[in-house]
């Protein structure tokens, strides 16, 4: 069974904290995806990957980094988290030559 | 015009029902469409693919026009477990990033 692992499903950070959040696909994709979903706004891609350090700005990577050191490792960075960046963070992935993404569950981020 | 647009809804339906949603895009490059289902609180599921010929799963069928660049989900015999948040997908221009409609919600009630 594919698998899309994102290392929490909850996280409560303060203004001002560095932020990682994890994402761990075992299906040797070559593409991964961050995306942020919020009501009446839906998916928004923030940054995207086709290959190990590489690394594309989606629509809205203000405030967001990330590192793709390893194939099946995508990492999501907030430099200073703020208030603003309470979301829910997606990852997905997908093999190269195609847009069907497999979806991790999710982390629901709160930042007081 | 946003890429991809759908009519948020909610369409509410009784059960038995036939239903359909649309989904535009403005890029007439695009070639690959998909339409994912989301449930409250998880994260979005593949539904199916959507080709030129169309695409038949049991009660959901699939259609793509490209003349008028739309896509279409009908569901037929609506269940009670349909009742979900249906994206639509299509990729970015000539690229493989997917983009998302903002969903179409349906509630079928008893």
């Amino acid at each position: 069974d594919v698998k899309v692992t994102q290392s929490s499903r909850y996280l409560v950070k303060r203004t001002g904290e560095k932020v990682f959040l994890e994402c761990v696909q075992d299906m040797d994709h070559e593409n991964m995806f961050w995306y942020r979903q919020d009501p009446g706004l839906g998916l928004r891609l923030i940054y995207f990957s086709y290959d190990v350090k590489m690394k594309e700005k989606g629509d809205i990577p203000e405030g967001y980094s990330v590192s793709r050191e390893k194939k099946e490792r995508f990492s999501l960075i907030l430099e200073s988290a703020s208030t603003n960046q309470t979301s829910m963070y997606l990852c997905a992935s997908s093999h190269r030559g195609t847009i069907e993404a497999f979806f991790g569950q999710g982390t629901r981020l709160t930042v007081v | 015009r946003k890429e991809v647009e759908q009519d948020p809804g909610p369409f509410n339906v009784p059960e038995g029902a036939t239903v359909a949603f649309n989904c535009t895009y403005s890029n007439s490059a695009s070639q690959s469409f998909f339409w994912y289902r989301q449930d409250c609180r998880k994260e979005p599921k593949l539904l199916m693919s959507v080709y030129s010929s169309g695409n038949e799963d049991g009660r959901f069928t699939a259609q793509l026009n490209r003349a008028s660049q739309y896509i279409s989900l009908l569901i037929r015999d609506s269940k009670l477990s349909d009742s979900a948040t249906y994206l639509c997908v299509v990729n970015k221009g000539g690229s493989y990033i997917p983009t998302f409609g903002r969903g179409t919600s349906l509630i079928v009630h008893p």
